[in-house]
């Protein structure tokens, strides 16, 4: 079946605009993270759900960043008013179960760039 | 908090040569995850280790887990070109997985 889809793939944005990205998990996949990720480094946590609950946002880095995953499906990544640190790679990772087999599998990820 | 911690941070090896990249954890974790994230690509699930002293092979890549669920290592045999790409690790505590910074391997031909 399809992968994990995130969009929009690539989002420009002036300092102090507001932007969503989307992410799609695989179909059935219990839980979804989102992570950033900065040129030259790993992948930084920044949330978890479990279906629909957000379990662990410990990794937002400024109440800024505002995650949902309202119908335990698709789930919105918001970050308000921009800033040029906000500018990484923001990847959405699902995984069928929980806990113990936490295989992960990545969606393509969203360049945000902020001006 | 759980820090993850992985050497060296690049690689650069002749075709034919070994590579090693190792990962340590601040803490104990329950498993221990490797992705392999080629340039300008996403990270891509190769293996998970959860038992102590587990060691588990793929083909040229031999993955291993320390009796004391802290540390882990990947070893390639004879690299190729198509390894390319930056292996991470990531250690799972109880429901975060931390990601160390990554290995960048360079295969020379």
């Amino acid at each position: 079946g399809a992968g994990v889809s995130q969009s929009p793939r690539y989002k420009v944005a002036k300092r102090g605009q507001d932007v969503a990205l989307r992410c799609d998990p695989i179909s059935g996949h219990v839980s979804l993270f989102w992570y950033q990720q900065a040129l030259g480094q790993g992948p930084e946590f920044l949330t978890y759900f479990q279906n629909e609950a957000q379990l662990d946002k410990s990794g937002l880095p400024s109440d800024r960043f505002f995650a949902e995953r309202p119908e335990g499906s698709v789930s919105t990544l918001k970050i308000q008013r921009t800033q040029q640190e906000d500018s990484a790679v923001y990847l959405c990772a699902s995984s069928l179960v929980r806990r113990e087999r936490l295989e992960q599998y990545f969606g393509p990820g969203t360049r945000l760039t902020v001006t | 908090g759980q820090q993850v911690m992985q050497i060296p941070q690049y690689q650069h090896v002749q075709e034919g040569e070994d590579f090693t990249t190792y990962c340590n954890s601040s803490t104990t974790l329950s498993n221990i995850q490797w992705y392999k994230q080629r340039p300008g690509g996403h990270p891509v699930f190769l293996i998970q280790l959860v038992k102590s002293g587990e060691v588990k092979k793929q083909k040229r890549l031999t993955f291993q887990f320390g009796e004391a669920k802290k540390n882990s290592s990947l070893h390639i045999t004879a690299t190729q070109t198509t390894d390319v790409g930056t292996y991470f690790c990531a250690g799972q505590g109880y429901q975060k997985v931390t990601f160390g910074i990554g290995t960048k391997l360079q295969v020379i031909p």
